[in-house]
């Protein structure tokens, strides 16, 4: 069985501070993770995924994410927040490829945090 | 914690027929919920948006005619992919907004259309 834990469902932060959107995750299996963000009325935008090459995975818009074993954490961070970042984020675990490895099976998602940028 | 399921987890069917996903709440209220297809190795492309007791709202480019959607009661929303075929496989995932605004995702259903 997997599952994800997004810690706060709302970050608040000022343009130019840093990002830190927080993950955990529980897996039976090696897991894959990741990053998707939304905007208001869009679906789901991949930010970035972690699929056990290097721990450190960097994404579009200047997003990366730290994929920690010990911790099992993949938390999302960028150095300086933008105003055009403010939205929904969603974590996600996938236990491995789908039939035919052609997809990344069957997603777990966190519930979300909604990030708001102020000026 | 809220949870939405999915039934089927997995179908596979013949081109030509018709396959019928259920999303649902269990433990709380959405009057909102939203269809999403997962394309291989790609992100979720929201394919409509439900509301209950109303019309779907299709994105731009899904068929409203091959993938019908049903929001009947606050806690069934149902996918119907009307002959179906081969490029119609795909994970189609749902979510479900309660009424504090919160989304939960469904464990997604992956269509095989032969």
């Amino acid at each position: 069985a997997q599952s994800v834990t997004q810690l706060g469902s709302h970050v608040s932060v000022s343009e130019g501070a840093l990002v830190l959107l927080r993950c955990n995750y529980s897996s039976s299996v090696p897991p894959y993770l990741f990053w998707y963000v939304q905007y208001p009325n869009q679906g789901l935008q991949l930010l970035l995924k972690y699929t056990s090459a290097a721990t450190l995975v960097k994404g579009i818009n200047g997003f990366e994410a730290e994929f920690k074993k010990s911790e099992t954490s993949f938390h999302l961070t960028k150095p300086s927040a933008h105003m055009s970042d403010a939205a929904e984020y969603f974590c996600a675990v996938s236990e491995g490829l789908g039939a035919g490895g052609t997809s990344y099976g069957k997603l777990t998602f966190g519930q979300g945090t909604i990030l708001t940028v102020h000026p | 914690g809220a949870v939405v399921s999915q039934h089927p987890s997995w179908v596979i069917c013949k081109s030509g027929t018709s396959v019928k996903i259920e999303c649902r709440s269990l433990d709380f209220q959405a009057t909102t919920m939203f269809w999403y297809r997962q394309f291989p190795k790609q992100s979720l492309m929201l394919m409509a948006t439900s509301n209950e007791g109303s019309k779907a709202t299709y994105e731009q480019g899904v068929e409203k005619d091959k993938f019908l959607i049903n929001h009947a009661s606050l806690t069934l929303s149902t996918l119907t992919v009307t002959s179906a075929h081969p490029e119609d496989s795909s994970f189609y995932i749902c979510s479900a907004r309660d009424q504090q605004g919160a989304k939960y995702f469904g464990p997604g259903t992956r269509l095989t259309v032969t």
